[in-house]
């Protein structure tokens, strides 16, 4: 089955700093990639998200990349504000449509 | 659009007791619900996938007869623990998708919605 590994578990960023936090995944049949912001007491968030047949995509300050060939995908903040401030977890889908999440992200934007 | 509401967003109960949970997609019909859990500090942990009209397919390690999931229509799928816990205490999630693809499963290119979960207390 699928095993997404996510890194590192806490990041502590300067206002203003980059973000950037990798994953891996083990099953080649994975083809669709999301990327979700949890605040603290709340449900998941869709941020931004990668389908395999696309190597990055950009929404404002977030972007992700996607390198099928060493099975990575990682998400980029730029210009970080305190309002980035949450749990971040990346996910990838395995054959049966099924999302298998990585263990998360702190990410602590200090003003 | 892609809303998803849960209700109630936080229930305590006494041990042995149930408690049902309500997902609702509420602008788009959902072929299929999933049931996750998260303890604290934890990572979303699969429960259960539901399709509208069949039975829900659980995951290794999840109880059926202790989780039960009805999905009844496709606006509406309900959790149920059953005689629960303090060790059923946790945060559940559900999420929303639709679309099959031909060969009746999930397409794996299909965005989940994901509700603002439940945070369920068992004293």
């Amino acid at each position: 089955g699928e095993n997404v590994e996510q890194h590192p578990s806490t990041l502590s960023v300067q206002e203003g700093d980059s973000a950037v936090i990798k994953c891996t995944y083990s099953d080649s049949a994975s083809n669709y990639f999301p990327w979700y912001k949890q605040e603290l007491g709340k449900g998941p968030q869709l941020i931004i998200d990668i389908r395999s047949n696309v190597g990055e995509k950009k929404d404002q300050r977030i972007a992700v990349t996607l390198n099928k060939t060493a099975k990575h995908f990682s998400l980029h903040i730029t210009e970080t504000q305190p309002e980035d401030s949450a749990v971040y977890f990346c996910a990838a889908t395995d054959s049966w449509g099924k999302l298998q999440f990585g263990a998360g992200t702190q990410v602590v934007v200090t003003p | 659009g892609a809303v998803v509401s849960q209700h109630p967003s936080w229930v305590i109960c006494k041990s042995g007791t149930s408690v049902k949970i309500e997902c609702r997609s509420l602008d788009f019909q959902a072929t299929t619900m999933f049931w996750y859990r998260q303890f604290p500090k934890q990572s979303l942990m699969l429960m259960a996938t539901s399709n509208e009209g069949s039975k829900a397919t659980y995951e290794q390690g999840v109880e059926k007869d202790k989780f039960l999931i009805n999905h009844a229509s496709l606006t509406l799928s309900t959790l149920t623990v059953t005689s629960a816990h303090p060790e059923d205490s946790s945060f559940y999630i559900c999420s929303a998708s639709w679309d099959r693809g031909e060969d009746g499963h999930l397409s794996s290119y299909n965005e989940q919605f994901f509700g603002p979960g439940t945070r369920l207390t068992v004293l």
